[in-house]
């Protein structure tokens, strides 16, 4: 079976300084792994994911990512916050194995204090 | 491209009756799965499709049924609705049964049941 944790309901920074949300991941073969948000009443928008290659991963909006084997871990950073990127963030992983369907992660609320 | 839509965006139903969920798609996507997103449990898989013909049931398919006759519709029918069926249901498509390919979200349907 795969899961995901995102082991903070929510996290606070101020508008200029770097954010990361956590997310850590279990899974059988390969995993491949994906960070949506989810913007106040609206659907699952994509931001980035890890398939393989290097490790740091660049997506949307200044995002990035960075998939550790070692730690079993795929946290999401972003140097300077925005007050727009106040949001719920969700970790998603999928192997080639089972399924294949998208396990999310419960979700982290994202909240940048101007 | 329309991408995915969903409708209708809210619905209040009693306990017993019966809807039907719409989800359809214009990227010629082969895999197509609907979850429903509750409150500290991130999203979780209901049903999903990997092509016309061809659906299989996710964590919690209880409750639900689906069909695939097209490759651009996925509907999801809840036969007799219960309070504990009341979430965000969100469908999703992805161009292939490849692990690696992006999911694409609807907007989302909130549905309460009294």
């Amino acid at each position: 079976a795969q899961s995901v944790a995102q082991p903070e309901d929510q996290v606070n920074v101020a508008e200029g300084n770097p954010l990361t949300v956590k997310c850590t991941y279990s899974v059988s073969g390969n995993p491949y792994l994906f960070w949506y948000v989810q913007y106040p009443n609206r659907g699952l928008q994509f931001l980035l994911k890890y398939i393989t290659g290097d490790n740091l991963v660049k997506g949307s909006y200044g995002f990035e990512a960075e998939f550790n084997k070692s730690q079993t871990s795929f946290h999401l950073k972003k140097p300077s916050a925005l007050v727009s990127d106040s949001a719920l963030y969700f970790c998603a992983v999928r192997t080639d194995t089972g399924r294949r369907a998208l396990t999310f992660g419960s979700g982290t609320r994202l909240q940048v204090q101007p | 491209n329309a991408g995915v839509t969903q409708t209708p965006k809210f619905q209040v139903l009693k306990t017993g009756q019966s809807m039907t969920l719409q989800c359809a798609q214009d990227m010629n996507h082969e895999y197509m799965s609907w979850y429903r997103q509750d409150p500290g449990m991130g999203l979780r898989l209901i049903h999903y499709s990997v092509g016309a013909g061809i659906t299989d049931q996710g964590e919690v398919p209880n409750g639900y049924n689906v069909s695939r006759s097209t490759t651009e519709d996925f509907p999801l029918r809840l036969l007799s609705a219960a309070p504990s069926q009341t979430s965000v249901y969100f469908c999703a498509s992805r161009h292939t049964r490849t692990s690696t390919d992006t999911q694409y979200f609807g907007p989302g349907t909130r549905l309460t049941v009294l």
